[in-house]
This record gives structure tokens, sequence and C-alpha cells, in this order.
């Protein structure tokens, strides 16, 4: 059982283009989570997807972020027209879903690490 | 929401020493799950231990263990023997019956041979 995939693991782009990060999550799991570290800095969160179905985006800036998880395919997180300050390091997690009773952590992957220029 | 708080930014111990990370939380929930990972100078997120908050029985792995102090909400981590490749920043986390995640700000731990 491969774990969480993400892709790519480095992403560089310069000030207004687009950034598309990628996340398969492991299999089984129908919960998947975007985060955005900084340097230095703790995990911050951004979004909480089901299949199809944005659960909570309390994180997420309103404006040229977006998520989505298809029913098929990988979850993506999306970027319109980068500027400096979106550099960091962004993680994506998944987990089970709450039933059947078992492990409940989250997996994370390696991380894509955007540099903006 | 929950909250889970770690007032530790750093700690240092030496080689083979004990140390104790401290975390409190803050939820209205019974039924949940906390969590300590380990993140190393790689970034790679690892689990180092779980425990379940209906069980009353502190987890343990290897030289790892918990004090699960569920009414005082706390959930601290202890690491025994401690070796150079703990070196690592910890994050606490809460998975709430909702199935998000809350972190804390992390605890940066530095082995002193």
């Amino acid at each position: 059982n491969a774990g969480v995939m993400q892709n790519p693991r480095h992403l560089v782009r310069r000030r207004g283009q687009e950034a598309r990060l990628r996340c398969s999550p492991m299999k089984g799991h129908s919960h998947v989570y975007w985060y955005r570290q900084l340097p230095e800095e703790g995990l911050k969160f951004m979004v909480y997807l089901q299949k199809e179905n944005i659960i909570d985006e309390s994180g997420m800036p309103k404006e040229r972020f977006s998520a989505e998880f298809p029913k098929e395919g990988p979850s993506i997180l999306r970027i319109q027209q980068v500027v400096r300050g979106d550099s960091a390091a962004y993680f994506c997690a998944s987990s089970p879903p709450s039933y059947p009773p078992g492990r409940k952590e989250a997996f994370f992957g390696q991380g894509t690490r955007l540099t903006v220029v | 929401a929950q909250t889970v708080t770690q007032s530790q930014p750093e700690m240092s111990v030496q080689e083979a020493e004990t140390v104790t990370l401290s975390c409190t939380y803050d939820t209205s929930e019974s039924d949940y799950y906390l969590f300590w990972y380990k993140q190393p100078p790689s970034r790679q997120m690892i689990l180092v231990i779980r425990q379940e908050a209906y069980k009353q029985q502190n987890a343990t792995e290897n030289r790892f263990s918990v004090n699960f102090q569920k009414a005082a909400k706390s959930f601290s981590l202890k690491i025994s023997d401690s070796q150079l490749g703990d070196a690592a920043m910890y994050f606490c986390a809460y998975r709430s019956t909702g199935n998000q995640f809350y972190f804390g700000t992390g605890t940066s731990l530095t082995v002193i041979p």
C-alpha cells in the first residue's frame, strides 16, 4: 500500500503563473487535507476535502487558491497568479474514514516545495 | 473550534537523558484521538505515537510514552534515553469526531551530544 504521494516535490514558478500541486491519498482513505508550512513555522491548515466535496476551506485564502478532490484522480491544490508570499512547503495528508475502528492518524506526503521567483 | 497548545517553542536534552514535551488542548468532545508527530530536517511528517481518548492507559512506543490526562486536557510526550536522531520539530495533533485535525505550533527539540 503506497503512502501519500505528492508531486511535484519541487516547483518553481514566476510571479503571475499558476501552480498546480497534486496529491494521491493512500488507498482506502476518503479524507484529504492540505497544509502550508513556512520555514521555521508550524503547519497551517488550508482545506479538508472528501471525494467531490469540500468539507472545510476556512484556512484557504479567498482569492487565487482553490482545491478539489474529484471522484477519479488525485486531489489538486491550485494557486493562480502566484506571488512571492506563496513560497512555502505544501503538505497533503490523508486519513481513513471514521468507521470501522482502527488507525485514525493522518498520513502525510513528502510535501511540495513551491518557490516563486 | 478545538485548539491545541504547545507552550514550549524550543527544548533541549542531553543525549541519553529524558525530556518531556507538553501539549494541552481545548475541546467539548468526549471521543477523539491525539497524536504526536515528528518532523526531522527532511521535513517528512512521521507519526510517533497515538492515543484514543476512550482508553485510560497511556500509550507507549519503545522509548516514547505519553501522559494523557483527559480531565486536564493534557497530552505530554516523554522521550527516554534521548538519541541524536530524536532531534526534530514535534507537533501535537487532535482529531475531532468531525475528522478534522488540529495541530499545535510545534516544539523544536535539540539533542546535545
